[in-house]
């Protein structure tokens, strides 16, 4: 256990399903990160909470929607998505004491999602 | 491009046998950092390096900082089935809310 709790561990959805995915972590870290891993391609960081702030990648499709409605629990709504969305989705935390610092972030152990 | 390139992308050694993997950002450095991947699961943090010339040892792993080069290498000593998984380099662009990571090198290590 690292600290970092994200549910489901394995999604099916149809392309017109709706679902969330769940992260969950207590270590007191104010920064919390979606990243996708898709087969044989580099870990994208698709949206960041920091401090308050989101900060997201202009690339990922609006058919991904993130929540954060505190600095412990990060959501990541689906909605009509495609076949090759079917990825690793992973949460991160982590504690940043400002610009330049040491920011080491805790992994959770990743949502797979198969998209029909 | 990516902005950190790893290499070699993949690796496959015999049990006992030495490796390196290196890592190299086209940006400056405000850190670098290490994780493992086991097949399928999250990333666990190995080490990170702050300063050029940094060396920093855990176990059988060693990392190494070279600020000029922009570059990092990571070497494991004697590898072991239990080293196997990918391993993939990380940094922040210095705003603290950024954090990207390399290409990966998958290794598997042969009994």
């Amino acid at each position: 256990e690292t600290g970092v709790t994200q549910t489901p561990r394995h999604l099916v959805m149809g392309m017109t399903n709706k679902k969330s995915l769940k992260c969950e972590q207590h270590l007191g870290h104010n920064a919390m990160y979606w990243y996708k891993q898709s087969a044989k391609k580099p870990l994208e960081l698709m949206f960041v909470y920091s401090l308050e702030e989101r900060v997201e990648n202009n690339s990922v499709p609006s058919r991904f929607s993130p929540e954060c409605p505190n600095s412990s629990h990060l959501f990541l709504h689906l909605h009509t998505l495609q076949p090759e969305d079917s990825a690793l989705y992973l949460c991160a935390s982590s504690l940043i004491r400002g610009a330049g610092g040491a920011n080491v972030l805790t992994f959770g152990a990743g949502s797979r999602l198969t998209v029909l | 491009s990516q902005e950190l390139e790893q290499s070699p992308q993949s690796l496959i050694v015999q049990e006992g046998k030495n490796l390196t993997i290196n890592c190299t950002s086209s940006k400056t450095l405000y850190g670098l950092y290490w994780y493992k991947q086991k097949y399928g699961e999250g990333l666990i943090f190995l080490m990170m390096l702050q300063k050029g010339g940094e060396e920093k040892s855990h176990e059988k792993i060693t990392a190494k900082l070279d600020e000029k080069k922009q570059q990092s290498s990571l070497h494991i000593t004697a590898s072991q089935p239990s080293h196997a998984g990918i391993y993939l380099c990380g940094a922040d662009r210095g705003t603290g809310n950024q954090f990207y990571f390399g290409t990966g090198t998958s290794l598997t290590v042969i009994p």
